[in-house]
């Protein structure tokens, strides 16, 4: 089945240390999303590509950065994670140029800073 | 700009009982919506979506939803709440023209008492 897949569902890592969260997708979508969604609340935006046109989210940390090396791949990184960035990690498809603008999820990565 | 508003933060309902998520937005333009599901550590969901046409639309696991323009609602209902829908439930918007991505509400906790 085409899908979204993120790996892995669930990462520790410590205060300060990088850590790369991963996305693919089967289903040939051009627009990748990542969304960051802390407990009890609602997924929010921290960039998309639209094909390979990085598109970043005003209040989005500098600490977070994105590559997309393909239409498949896409990464989220984290330079230094503070206790703040403790949070549901959210990637997401949708095909552009088809009005619906509907948006596939992925399970999610549960990221845990120590 | 665009907004969505979810009224009640959580709703408790008994099983077998009417299910009603409300959901408010805000729109310059005429609005694409969406209502999601998420379980438990799990990604979004797609319910159910409007786009155009039919105001009433149908979706999966028996919800249903009516976009009214008059009252910029699009309120989320199930006839008969079973277990199985205890979940969180956003409703988002989107522009119908143009790449622009969701806009979520805050979601609504759903419990099912049995």
């Amino acid at each position: 089945d085409a899908m979204v897949i993120q790996n892995p569902r669930y990462q520790v890592t410590q205060f300060g240390k990088p850590v790369t969260l991963s996305c693919s997708q089967t289903l040939n979508h051009n627009v990748m999303y990542w969304y960051q969604q802390k407990s009890s609340q609602a997924p929010k935006l921290l960039f998309h590509y639209y094909d390979k046109d990085f598109n970043n989210e005003a209040d989005t940390p500098d600490n977070f950065q994105s590559r997309r090396p393909n239409t498949s791949f896409c990464f989220l990184d984290i330079r230094s994670p503070g206790l703040g960035d403790a949070a549901m990690y959210l990637c997401a498809t949708s095909r552009a140029g088809q009005a619906l603008e509907t948006q596939y999820f992925g399970p999610g990565t549960r990221l845990l800073v120590l | 700009a665009q907004s969505v508003t979810q009224l009640g933060s959580h709703v408790s309902v008994s099983e077998g009982a009417l299910v009603l998520l409300r959901c408010n937005y805000s729109s310059s333009v005429p609005p694409y919506l969406f209502w999601y599901v998420q379980y438990p550590n799990q990604g979004l969901q797609l319910l159910l979506k409007y786009t155009t046409g039919a105001t009433l639309v149908k979706g999966i696991n028996g919800f249903e939803a009516e976009f009214k323009k008059s009252e910029t609602s699009f309120h989320l209902t199930k006839p008969s709440a079973h277990m199985s829908d205890a979940a969180e439930y956003f409703c988002a918007v989107t522009r119908s023209s143009g790449n622009t991505p969701l806009v979520f509400g805050k979601g609504t906790r759903l419990s099912v008492i049995a």
